[in-house]
């Protein structure tokens, strides 16, 4: 059982450049997550997608967009890539109604030059 | 301005003594919390949570303290163990945003030496 699986594991970018991290998960969740780790910030919240068909803003989400494609797969798109985006990112999913335990995928370490 | 604060950037402790790890957080509104673990290279794995009904939760090695009026919860682990070196996150939410927004603390990163 994958879980949550993210691709691609690391990648480089030229300021400007775009491009899309992509996370599907195999648990039949509802509900999926975009975060960004940054040294002492912790985990926050780009984007969420309650369930298939809806997404929000969390607490970081400018100069992201994201897409749920379908139940399994939530995409998260840098348009215009920034220095500023320069982490580690987590997508996650969980199940609605359930106390707030999530699954995390393994990162991507994103580099923005 | 962060709701979900760990003042403990980094811990080490000896095998086999307690490992302590503290979380102040300042939203009234919080109900729920959690703590994960944070190996290098992996996503974060939830290790054990408690709801605000409750002052105390237990899981083999891993208990969680939470004292309400002083907005602060721990995470004691008896008996530290090697394989306990990661970053442990807390988190905490309100169960009735439906669990849309889980608020992360900075991590303190944990070294339990042999």
């Amino acid at each position: 059982n994958a879980g949550v699986t993210q691709t691609p594991k690391f990648q480089v970018l030229k300021t400007g450049q775009s491009m899309t991290l992509q996370c599907a998960q195999d648990m039949n969740h509802n509900s999926m997550y975009w975060y960004r780790q940054d040294p002492g910030m912790g985990l926050r919240l780009i984007y969420y997608s309650a369930s298939e068909g809806t997404t929000d803003k969390g607490e970081v989400p400018n100069g992201y967009n994201v897409s749920r494609l379908n139940k399994r797969e939530f995409s998260l798109r840098l348009e215009s890539a920034a220095p500023s985006q320069t982490s580690v990112y987590f997508c996650a999913s969980r199940t609605y109604r359930v106390a707030e335990k999530l699954f995390f995928g393994s990162g991507t370490q994103l580099s923005v030059l | 301005d962060q709701q979900v604060k760990q003042n403990s950037p980094s811990l080490s402790v000896q095998e086999g003594r307690i490992s302590i790890l503290n979380c102040d957080y300042t939203n009234s509104m919080f109900d729920y919390f959690l703590w994960y673990k944070k190996y290098p290279a992996e996503g974060p794995t939830f290790l054990i949570s408690i709801s605000s009904i409750k002052d105390k939760n237990e899981d083999g090695r891993f208990t969680v303290f939470l004292n309400k009026s002083a907005k602060h919860l721990s995470l004691h682990i008896v008996p530290s163990q090697p394989g306990d070196s990661a970053v442990y996150f807390c988190a905490a939410s309100a169960l009735d945003n439906a669990g849309n927004m889980l608020t992360f603390g900075g991590g303190t990163r944990l070294m339990v030496k042999p």
